[in-house]
């Protein structure tokens, strides 16, 4: 059973457009978040949401809006895509705040 | 600055070599610390949390310094497998702020 999931795990799509990514979490945690891996692979942090509310939000564009419908899964969709918005996005979750972040296997979006 | 710095790195080691890595932080409401640990193309994994008290697991002990706001982690007896990039990372706002350092590339050599 996979723990942390998320859907698609690759993305290429063009300028402009509007996508989603899907994750989803069976191992009972209260708190997902959303991750944003460069080129450079630095892995910032975008979201946090705490059963379901969303807890931290840093400065990230409002072209991304998460979108938790409970607490086992935390959506992404993004519009009006640009070219700096490729990466990989990651998405975790944890029991609370404090503990271990397990995350998903990433989902490598190409803007083109 | 940045809120967490590491070792830039790459360390090229040969196994069997010890090697410490180095990391600070600079918001000292600082919760929680932890070393995670990212292979090529794939997602981070905890390699283990950080207590001031210093915690080892095998070959691996980890360190905190709260006062000069300073995280170690040391490798002893490198494996092949030990190839990764190492990410220093601290928690804050009640933990819901995670703060990934830059990483750390380690390459073991035979």
């Amino acid at each position: 059973d996979t723990a942390v999931s998320q859907t698609p795990k690759y993305l290429v799509t063009q300028m402009g457009n509007d996508k989603s990514i899907k994750c989803e979490q069976n191992l009972g945690h209260d708190t997902m978040y959303w991750y944003k891996q460069d080129s450079k692979k630095f892995l910032k942090i975008m979201f946090s949401y705490n059963n379901k509310e969303l807890i931290i939000n840093e400065t990230v564009p409002n072209r991304f809006s998460p979108k938790s419908p409970d607490k086992a899964h935390l959506n992404l969709h993004i519009n009006s895509l640009e070219l700096g918005d490729s990466a990989v996005y990651f998405c975790a979750s944890s029991q609370g705040g404090v503990g271990e972040q397990y995350f998903g296997p990433g989902t490598r979006l190409t803007v083109t | 600055r940045k809120e967490v710095e590491q070792d830039p790195g790459p360390f090229n080691v040969p196994e069997g070599a010890t090697v410490a890595f180095n990391c600070t932080y600079s918001n000292s409401a600082s919760q929680s610390f932890f070393w995670y640990r990212q292979d090529c193309r794939k997602e981070p994994k905890l390699l283990m949390s950080v207590y001031s008290s210093g915690n080892e697991d095998g070959r691996f002990t980890a360190q905190l310094n709260r006062a000069s706001q300073y995280i170690s982690l040391l490798i002893r007896d490198s494996k092949l497998s030990d190839s990764a990039t190492y990410l220093c990372v601290v928690t804050y706002t009640g933990g819901f702020k995670t703060i990934f350092g830059a990483g750390t590339r380690l390459f073991v050599k035979a």
